[in-house]
């Protein structure tokens, strides 16, 4: 089942209106979450990390003060995107690290959520 | 900056044959490798892991790693319709205190009946 759960899975929003998308961690705790975005056509790219009881690191190019990420507890992770524009509609994917023994720790993925600005 | 490639198809195979999706990567001193299937609309869902060279079998899924020539496959035995999808190759490296994962762009599988 789900490990990682995402909400909402769908957000339609009007230019210059804010979104918030909850991400949680369903049976683990995860010090660490990510948020990914992904245009048409295209891979996954990291927008930035999100770090439990402190800042975000964002990847270069992202703009923090857009995109604000707070990881409050070590379950949930919310991305805020402030101030919304068209282009900014893409599908939104967070993912956590659960740690499977042995030194494998791969990420799992929320269900994504798909925003369109209009 | 970190790479990592694959051939982003279609790949397409009839039904009940061998898929063979690949993957290379630019850095050497990468340690975790995943490959992740993702439907149109959805979010990637984890298939395999591998750590170490050499093969990997899981159900109708085979990770090959061979880090001298920084090259990583997932070979899919009995293909079915329902594997239709792309397949994201991601590397994962350790940057101090976090990890990150590096994807391809994705090779999409069309498995034909």
């Amino acid at each position: 089942g789900a490990v990682v759960s995402q909400h909402p899975s769908r957000v339609i929003c009007k230019s210059g209106t804010s979104v918030k998308i909850e991400c949680r961690s369903l049976d683990f705790q995860a010090t660490t979450m990510f948020w990914y975005r992904q245009f048409p056509k295209q891979s996954l790219m990291l927008m930035a990390t999100s770090n439990e009881g402190s800042k975000a690191t964002y990847e270069q190019g992202v703009e923090k003060d857009k995109f604000l990420i707070n990881h409050a507890s070590l379950t949930l992770s919310t991305l805020t995107v402030t101030s919304a524009h068209p282009e900014d509609s893409s599908f939104y994917i967070c993912s956590a690290e659960r740690q499977e023994g042995a030194g494998n720790s791969p990420l799992h993925f929320g269900n994504g959520t798909r925003l369109t600005v209009t | 900056q970190k790479e990592v490639e694959q051939n982003s198809g279609p790949l397409s195979v009839p039904e009940g044959a061998i898929a063979s999706l690949n993957c290379t990567y630019s850095d050497r001193g990468s340690q975790s490798f995943f490959w992740y299937r993702q439907y149109s609309g959805k979010s990637p869902e984890l298939i395999m892991s591998i750590y170490s060279n050499g093969d990997k079998e899981d159900g109708r899924f085979t990770a090959q790693l061979n880090k001298a020539s920084q090259y990583v496959s997932l070979l899919i035995r009995d293909s079915q319709p329902s594997d239709s999808a792309t397949y994201l190759c991601a590397v994962m490296d350790f940057t101090g205190t976090a990890s990150k994962l590096t994807f391809g762009t994705g090779t999409r599988l069309q498995v034909t009946l």
